[in-house]
């Protein structure tokens, strides 16, 4: 099906482990972002990317790495997981930095 | 620093008209968004302004003042189905999105 996904819908980790949340896009847009979306905060940008094998920090870098490597998947990777990464993360994308974004359905990761 | 404020909560009754508002403070300004977010699901795309005035798209209205860093989301005919949070994004000077942390709207029959 066409649009953007997220996986895995859901995840529970431990400290420490190393996590990698998946998207997937069929649009061919060139940007992707990745969110997190935390209570009483607006949505945060961890980091995006603006083609293939390009990519840049957002607000809330620390703790995260991306690769970029088609233009159709941007991995998120925890390296370490922490309890304050516990949070729903958001995968966009958008044809280019000034139209809409849309949103994939979201992760919802637990670090115990 | 770069600031979005949106009131947290409001309360509306179903066939009534809300207003929600949204001010801004951000190094820059290119355009403003509006989204919707029911609970448990992704944001999906309202509006976009750009230019100062209303935006009309159907029981959706959308207006900017650019000089007032103040916007804000008409909703008309209240649905149960309006029931959902809304977020105010603004897109600053390097075109990255700034968030407000969104307005829950509540719907009363």
């Amino acid at each position: 099906d066409a649009g953007i996904t997220q996986s895995p819908r859901y995840k529970i980790t431990e400290t420490g482990r190393q996590v990698t949340l998946m998207c997937h896009q069929t649009w061919s847009h060139s940007y992707m972002f990745w969110y997190r979306q935390d209570l009483g905060h607006g949505l945060r940008l961890i980091y995006y990317s603006a083609a293939a094998d390009i990519t840049d920090k957002g607000e809330v870098p620390d703790g995260y790495v991306v690769s970029r490597s088609k233009t159709e998947n941007f991995p998120l990777t925890l390296e370490s997981a922490t309890r304050s990464q516990t949070s729903v993360y958001f995968c966009a994308s958008s044809e280019d930095e000034v139209n809409e974004q849309f949103f994939g359905p979201g992760t919802r990761l637990t670090v115990l | 620093g770069q600031n979005i404020d949106q009131p947290t909560e409001m309360t509306a009754t179903e066939g009534a008209i809300v207003q929600i508002n949204c001010t801004y403070q951000t190094s820059g300004f290119n355009g403003l968004f509006w989204y919707q977010q029911h609970a448990g699901e992704a944001p999906t795309f309202l509006s976009y302004n750009v230019l100062d005035g209303l935006e009309e798209k159907g029981r959706f209205s959308s207006f900017l003042s650019r000089s007032k860093g103040y916007s804000y989301l008409l909703l008309k005919e209240l649905q149960m189905k309006d029931s959902a949070s809304y977020l105010c994004a603004v897109e600053d000077s390097n075109y990255q999105l700034i968030w407000g942390a969104g307005t829950k709207l509540i719907i009363k029959p």
